[in-house]
This record gives structure tokens, sequence and C-alpha cells, in this order.
């Protein structure tokens, strides 16, 4: 088990751009979890799969954001027409969801973005 | 919501002790603490359910108050390992999804 797998580490782009990341979660794990977050913030809450459905998304989010989580393993989160406000630390998360309140998430070590 | 966390800040000589609280304006089903060295991804400490339970991890504990919708942060005999931001996540009744407050700053000094 190598844990929650995040790529690439570090992007840095043209505003306007679109970006893709990628999450492999641990692979038993049927809950992935996007987060961002930006120096001196906690990690803000974009999306979430359980297995293949995307169950919830933040209101935060604009429409230039879109999640997948195809068949229920890796997950990808785009962001089309880059714009600097988006320069932020993406994180991705998984847990093995028993029920109510048992959401202990593993980390991945994020992909940081820069628009420039 | 985002829980509110007090004190933004922590400053400790090694072998000292300091608590971090969590606390939120809606009802809570549960708290998760983390903590996040810089640069890297936020590491899990421990989940706390509704019910008021405590529970420890080493020297670091922590407890729930449900009615007051708060959990607070134990840290005991700080270690130089300490430091590190530390976040807590909490989750109300009918969601799966953590929210995070802004994190608490701890350092410990040798």
């Amino acid at each position: 088990d190598t844990g929650v797998s995040q790529d690439p580490r570090h992007k840095i782009t043209k505003r306007g751009q679109n970006v893709t990341f990628r999450c492999d979660p641990i692979s038993e794990h049927n809950r992935l979890y996007w987060y961002r977050q930006t120096l001196g913030q906690g990690p803000e809450f974009l999306t979430y799969f359980q297995n293949e459905a995307q169950l919830e998304k933040s209101r935060l989010l604009s429409d230039r954001f879109s999640a997948e989580r195809p068949k229920g393993s890796f997950s990808t989160l785009e962001i089309q027409r880059t714009e600097q406000g988006d320069s932020a630390m993406y994180l991705c998360a998984s847990s093995l969801a028993r029920g109510q309140g048992d959401t202990e998430a593993f980390f991945g070590q994020g992909t940081r973005l820069t628009v420039v | 919501q985002q829980p509110v966390q007090s004190p933004q800040a922590v400053i400790l000589r090694e072998g000292e002790d300091a608590v971090i609280n969590c606390s939120s304006s809606k009802a809570l089903y549960s708290v998760h603490w983390y903590r996040q060295k810089h640069g890297e991804a936020p590491v899990f400490l421990m989940i706390l359910l509704k019910g008021g339970e405590q529970k420890g991890h080493e020297k670091i504990s922590a407890s729930f108050n449900e009615k007051k919708q708060q959990s607070s942060l134990y840290l005991t005999a700080s270690q130089l390992s300490y430091s590190g931001t530390y976040f807590c996540g909490t989750e109300k009744g009918g969601s799966y999804i953590p929210t995070f407050g802004r994190g608490t700053s701890l350092i410990v000094h040798p």
C-alpha cells in the first residue's frame, strides 16, 4: 500500500490554459475527496465521490472545475481557463467509509498549481 | 460552516503542554484532528464520534463535547516533532464531508 498518490506534484501554467490533475486513492477506499488549500488556510472542500458517483460539489466551485472518477478508482480534476486565483495546493483524500462519521481521511501530497 | 480554532498559534518549549480548541455553530456528528507539517500532506491523528468520547494517541489526546459543539486537543510533554499546523475537521449529521478550520500553528522549541 503506497497511500494516496497525486500527479503532478507541481504545475505551472499560463492564465487561460486548462490543467488536469490525477489522484490515485488507497485501493480499497470507496470515498474520494478533493480539497483546495491556500497559504495559511485549512483545506477547503471542493467535491466528493462515493465509488464512481459524485455526490456533492461545493457551491464555491465554478463551472470551470470538473471532476470524474470513472469505475470508482482514480479521479481527475480539471480546471478550464485557469485564472490566477486558482493558484493553490489541490489535495486529494480517500477513506474507507463504514458509516456516518467514520471518515478517517488519508491525504495525498497534493498538486501545487501556480497560474502565471 | 467552517469550525473556529483557537488559539491561532502556540509557541512552546519542549516538555510543555498545550491545548487547541475547535468549536462549531452547527450540531456535530464527529470531529477529526490532523497535523500538517510545512510542505506535506495533513496526517490523520484521531476521530471522535458523537458521545463525548475522549481518545488518546501516545501523548496526544482529545475530547468532544457534543452539547457545546466543541472539541479540544491536548498535547502533553510536547516534543520537537509535534511542531506543525493542527486542523480540526468537523462533520455534521447527514454529511460525509469533513469541513476544516483555519488551523493552529504549533512551534516547539528545544
